[in-house]
């Protein structure tokens, strides 16, 4: 079983739509979670950035945190043509220098 | 700010030669840095990761060696390329531990 798992996708949603991402994991010691976007042909851009289980929010984006349920997401509201890209999910566990990542979920918006 | 510089941007060598991909960060002192080759639909998988100067961790037994020569330089490099070599390299720096990694703008490597 993968430490991460992440729907690749590909995901099409129209413009304004909400879009909602997830990301599965097995191991409980992750306390860290983060969420990047990356555009083709360029590296990840931290998004979020997020300790143990809530929400938190910043502008059009919402992490959420379930550690009961091992389950993390990233909702984007009123989505832009902007917002198409890969996003990939991370957990880290509060001991040592690991971070683990899926493997990413491709999102086109459409116009 | 801090910034992180990877170059070059895109890279095409033959089988059997050497490989030098450097990275540096900047604003930052005694950062974490890391080295990880991203393949389509497989993720990020960590290469070497380093705490401090002349300190090298590796992941993956492979081609390729780490080194850093000072605090905020980076290098990855290879003394013999293979096929299998070819990918998109990513550099990434973390402040603390547990800190979010921040990525570079990547390497597309072609090995031909």
């Amino acid at each position: 079983q993968k430490e991460v798992e992440q729907d690749p996708g590909p995901l099409s949603v129209p413009e304004g739509a909400i879009v909602s991402l997830n990301c599965t994991y097995s191991n409980s010691a992750f306390q860290y979670f983060m969420w990047y976007r990356q555009y083709s042909r360029k590296g990840p851009e931290l998004l979020m950035y997020t300790y143990s289980s809530g929400n938190k929010e910043d502008g059009r984006f919402t992490a959420q945190v379930d550690k009961s349920s091992k389950y993390i997401s990233l909702f984007i509201r009123d989505s832009q043509p902007s917002d198409s890209a890969t996003y990939l999910c991370a957990m880290s566990a509060r001991t040592g220098n690991q971070f683990y990542f899926g493997t990413g979920t491709s999102l086109t918006v459409i116009p | 700010s801090q910034t992180i510089h990877q170059w070059p941007a895109t890279l095409v060598q033959p089988v059997g030669s050497p490989l030098s991909l450097e990275c540096t960060v900047e604003g930052t002192s005694n950062p974490n840095l890391y080295w990880y080759r991203q393949a389509a639909g497989r993720g990020l998988q960590l290469l070497f990761y380093s705490v401090g100067i002349g300190q090298i961790s590796s992941e993956v037994p492979q081609n390729l060696s780490a080194s850093r020569p000072q605090d905020r330089q980076f290098i990855l490099s290879s003394k013999k390329l293979l096929l299998s070599d070819s990918g998109f390299y990513l550099c990434a720096w973390s402040g603390l531990v547990n800190q979010p990694q921040h990525f570079g703008d990547g390497t597309r490597l072609s090995i031909l």
